[in-house]
């Protein structure tokens, strides 16, 4: 089985753009999550979607937002960038609840 | 809130040898999971070990297992036999049991950098 995939691996955007991240989770599995990886914060969460309906959304502002699709696969999109955005944005995706996540290679955004 | 601590920044281990990450949680909830993940310097995050809170005995994968002790609120990694291939980040996680139908979020500690000597 393919693994999560994640598109595009890097991304280099000047501030005040917006960018969408991709995330196609391994097949069969129903639930997205999207994590922030700074080396300041560590790992924080995003969001949670399971069955194209957000469940979970961590302390982000509204420039933040995603949406998943019937096929499961996810996008993140971030409008009005901040220097501070630059990040590795992860994506994992699990089976359904309580099952374990598993992680796409990440996308490095780089805000300038 | 739930938080997850991991209190070694960084650690060596010799090729061969047994090394022991820490990591202490704190939350009130009775039900939930304990995860250990490695980031290698390629970036992509791998499942190293799952503990269910409410199963006592300590969860074994290979030469990866935990000591977990609950009261303690202690969930520790033991690598035994270590491998070239074991240096990387390892990240604590925790993350609730929800039966309301969401995933429910990882909470992560701070990671502990791990470098093993030939």
């Amino acid at each position: 089985k393919a693994g999560v995939t994640q598109t595009p691996r890097y991304l280099i955007k000047t501030r005040g753009q917006q960018v969408t991240l991709s995330c196609s989770p391994i097949s069969g599995h129903r639930s997205v999550s999207w994590y922030q990886q700074t080396p300041g914060q560590g790992l924080q969460f995003l969001f949670e979607y399971f069955s194209e309906t957000q469940r979970n959304k961590g302390n982000f502002p509204g420039r933040f937002s995603g949406r998943q699709f019937s096929n499961s696969r996810s996008e993140m999109n971030v409008s009005t960038l901040e220097l501070g955005d630059s990040a590795l944005y992860l994506c994992a995706s699990s089976l359904a609840e309580n099952y374990e996540q598993y992680f796409g290679p990440g996308t490095r955004l780089t805000v300038t | 809130a739930q938080t997850v601590t991991q209190s070694q920044p960084e650690m060596s281990v010799q090729e061969a040898e047994t090394v022991t990450l820490s990591c202490t949680y704190d939350t009130s909830e009775s039900d939930y999971y304990l995860f250990w993940y490695k980031q290698p310097p390629s970036r992509q995050m791998i499942l190293v070990i799952r503990q269910e809170a409410y199963k006592q005995q300590n969860a074994t994968e290979n030469r990866f297992s935990v000591n977990f002790q609950k009261a303690a609120k202690s969930f520790s990694l033991k690598i035994s036999d270590s491998q070239l291939g074991d240096a990387a980040m390892y990240f604590c996680a925790y993350r609730s049991r929800d039966y309301g139908g969401s995933q429910g979020n990882l909470i992560f500690g701070k990671g502990t950098k791990l470098s093993v000597k030939p």
